[in-house]
């Protein structure tokens, strides 16, 4: 079975690094783009990028960029995404998620579970 | 950045056919992929490529896309089909992923 499991809720303050998780399971973990992406609370999907674990080339949303870093250790099948200064607006649901498809037709297939980040002082 | 636009809201009455939009400039030249997300769990994929449905996707879903307008139907609409629906484009002038901004389907 196909799966990607996300690492646990986080509660953090202002200021404070993070680094969260997401594990693929039941498929060639180097052979497909995988992404991030943002839920705030009672808002809608925003795309943030992508990484391709093969050879971790990365895409970002203008949106993002600079703003967080993705990245892969392929010898583990797992994403990773990356805050190195949190903000109160960083409290978000965010998902890993799959991407299938070829170059200007990617969908997400597989979603994981999702992680709630907290930022709070 | 490309955009699209989602209605916030449509109702049904159960039984109906719920259409969903997703307009977008020229969307019809882009595939557009369609997330349905009930509420407190992760978003699944109902439709792809336009109107391609992932196996366990019932037949009652369906997708069409031209000129500036994708549509989502879903037909013979049940209680459980209430959600929130996202399209999905890839925008391929800045290389990266769009979302529609959402609609919550009420069954009525």
């Amino acid at each position: 079975e196909v799966q990607l499991v996300q690492s646990g809720a986080e509660v953090k303050k202002p200021g404070e690094s993070l680094k969260i998780s997401c594990k693929g399971s039941g498929y060639s973990f180097t052979s497909y783009w995988i992404g991030w992406v943002r839920q705030m609370p009672g808002k809608g999907l925003e795309w943030m990028g992508i990484i391709y674990p093969g050879d971790s080339d990365t895409r970002y949303s203008p949106s993002f960029q600079g703003q967080v870093t993705i990245s892969a250790d392929k010898s583990i099948s797992t994403a990773y995404l990356q805050w190195s200064s949190l903000k109160a607006s960083d409290t978000a649901m965010y998902y890993c998620a799959r991407h299938a498809g070829t170059g200007y037709y990617y969908y997400m297939d597989v979603w994981g579970k999702g992680t709630t980040v907290t930022v709070s002082s | 950045s490309y955009v699209l636009t989602q209605p916030p809201s449509v109702s049904v009455a159960p039984g109906k056919t719920a259409r969903i939009t997703c307009g977008g400039n020229n969307i019809g030249s882009k595939s557009v992929h369609w997330y349905q997300q009930k509420p407190g769990q992760a978003p699944v994929l109902v439709i792809y490529y336009d109107s391609d449905r992932p196996s366990g996707i019932p037949e009652r879903f369906s997708g069409s896309n031209s000129g500036n307008t994708a549509t989502l139907t879903i037909s013979r609409v049940e209680a459980g089909d209430e959600a929130d629906y996202y399209c999905q484009v890839w925008d391929s002038s800045s290389d990266h992923g769009v979302f529609g901004g959402g609609t919550k389907l009420t069954v009525l």
